[in-house]
């Protein structure tokens, strides 16, 4: 089957940095998406990795090891309007469907 | 003007009612999406069309159906709703021609239903 996992929440100070790991086991694996949701909110779309490596957008970066089926999520120099939920989701076939994790919460102290 | 949009915005309605959530796009895309989002959980695919003629069942269909109208245009209907289909209802769409294959996907703002 499909699994995807991330920690439930996190808790940071503004100003800081976190990351956030997504592992995940898949039938196949297309590229991996990182969305940004806020409560009652539509996801938006943050980064994409297909590679292994890091992508840089910003103050968020996002990197993959696709043979430790793993990604992270690095949101630097926080501010209190990234409190929100962090989505991981793998494209495991050519067709565009995605598989979401549960999603991480991010709570930003200040 | 949003490119995603979906009415209802907020439905509440009784067991076994027949409901319709609509939802339009502008951006152009051929490929439009059905998803249901419950509290702790990820969005799970209830249906998905890569195409006006093309349907197909999402993880979740059972107690669901759609109809792709145009391009722009794809409905969730709700035959006998139940409480347990209580959920946060999001539309999206991509477009299969972007170079890379990306394909990644936007959001409509989403409906909130309550079955009682």
């Amino acid at each position: 089957g499909q699994n995807i996992d991330q920690p439930t929440e996190m808790t940071a100070t503004e100003g800081a940095i976190v990351q956030i790991n997504c592992t995940y086991q898949t039938s196949g694996f297309n590229g991996l998406f990182w969305y940004q949701q806020h409560a009652g909110e539509a996801p938006t779309f943050l980064s994409y990795n297909v590679l292994d490596g890091l992508e840089e957008k910003g103050r968020f970066s996002s990197f993959l090891s696709r043979s430790k089926g793993y990604s992270y999520l690095l949101l630097k120099e926080l501010q209190m309007k990234d409190s929100a939920s962090y989505l991981c989701a793998v494209k495991a076939d050519s067709w565009g469907k995605l598989q979401f994790g549960a999603g991480t919460q991010v709570v930003v102290t200040p | 003007d949003a490119d995603v949009t979906q009415t209802p915005r907020n439905r509440i309605t009784k067991t076994g009612k027949r409901i319709m959530l609509e939802c339009s796009q502008t951006k152009g895309h051929d490929r439009m999406y059905w998803y249901r989002q419950d509290p702790g959980l990820g969005l799970q695919l209830i249906y998905y069309s890569f195409d006006v003629k093309d349907i197909n069942k999402g993880e979740i269909s059972d107690g669901y159906s759609v109809s792709r109208q145009a391009q722009a245009k794809f409905s969730l209907s709700l035959e006998s709703a139940i409480p347990n289909q209580t959920a946060l209802y999001f539309c999206a769409t991509s477009d299969q021609t972007l170079a890379g294959g990306q394909d990644t996907q936007y959001f409509g703002p989403g409906t909130r239903l309550t079955v009682l």
